[in-house]
């Protein structure tokens, strides 16, 4: 079955700051690979997928991810981020003909930017 | 609009007094899932249905059980609550299995005392 990884728990930035936060899975087949956000109280919204094609996505609020097939990553990354991205972020992964039947989801990285 | 309902958002309840909570979705998607979101364990899932009357285990199936008998409802039932059962639930949706992201729902914040 497959498996996310996200390498940290808790980040801590300030407004303007550059943002990666690093997702890996473990299934060596053709995967669909999503981000999600959850605002403080909210549920899930989904914030980009990648199924195929140019592996650079890009999604909501000026969200990007890069998939990179030979790291089994997909980081999530944005150039400047604002308060208001203070949530709590979500890699998720569907193995396609992995046995596994829905997202995997990773523990979640509790981010907070400082004004 | 196009939604996953949850009921109730907040529940208390007594160790053994049965429960439900209720999902529903309005856009004819096939594929439903419940989850359960807990700290430091982030979304896990509990039961899945692929379909009407197509319903199996996930990952923390014990001490749940669901139902499919339509489309649109798939609601999550506790028979004997008990406090590890203590959690926010999410109810989420696609409109077919293994090919787009989920529509979740708003949540039940589930108290068992």
């Amino acid at each position: 079955a497959q498996s996310v990884s996200q390498h940290n728990h808790h980040v801590i930035l300030s407004e303007a700051a550059s943002l990666e936060l690093g997702c890996n899975y473990s299934y060596g087949g053709t995967v669909n690979l999503f981000w999600y956000v959850q605002y403080p109280g909210q549920h899930l919204q989904l914030l980009l997928k990648y199924f195929s094609g140019d592996p650079l996505v890009k999604g909501i609020k000026g969200f990007e991810a890069e998939f990179i097939k030979s790291k089994f990553s997909f980081n999530l990354r944005k150039p400047s981020v604002q308060w208001s991205d203070t949530a709590e972020y979500f890699c998720a992964v569907n193995a396609l003909g992995g046995g596994a039947d829905g997202l995997t989801f990773g523990k979640g990285t509790h981010l907070i930017i400082q004004p | 609009e196009a939604q996953v309902t949850q009921n109730p958002r907040y529940l208390i309840t007594v160790t053994g007094k049965k429960l439900t909570v209720t999902c529903s979705q309005n856009m004819n998607h096939e594929y439903m899932s419940w989850y359960r979101q807990d700290p430091g364990l982030g979304l896990r899932q509990i039961y899945y249905s692929m379909n009407v009357e197509v319903t199996d285990k996930g990952d923390v199936p014990e001490g749940y059980k669901v139902s499919r008998k339509e489309k649109r409802n798939f609601p999550l039932i506790l028979e004997s609550p008990s406090p590890n059962q203590t959690s926010l639930y999410f109810c989420a949706s696609s409109l077919i299995f293994g090919t787009d992201g989920y529509t979740f729902g708003s949540g039940t914040r589930l108290t068992v005392v």
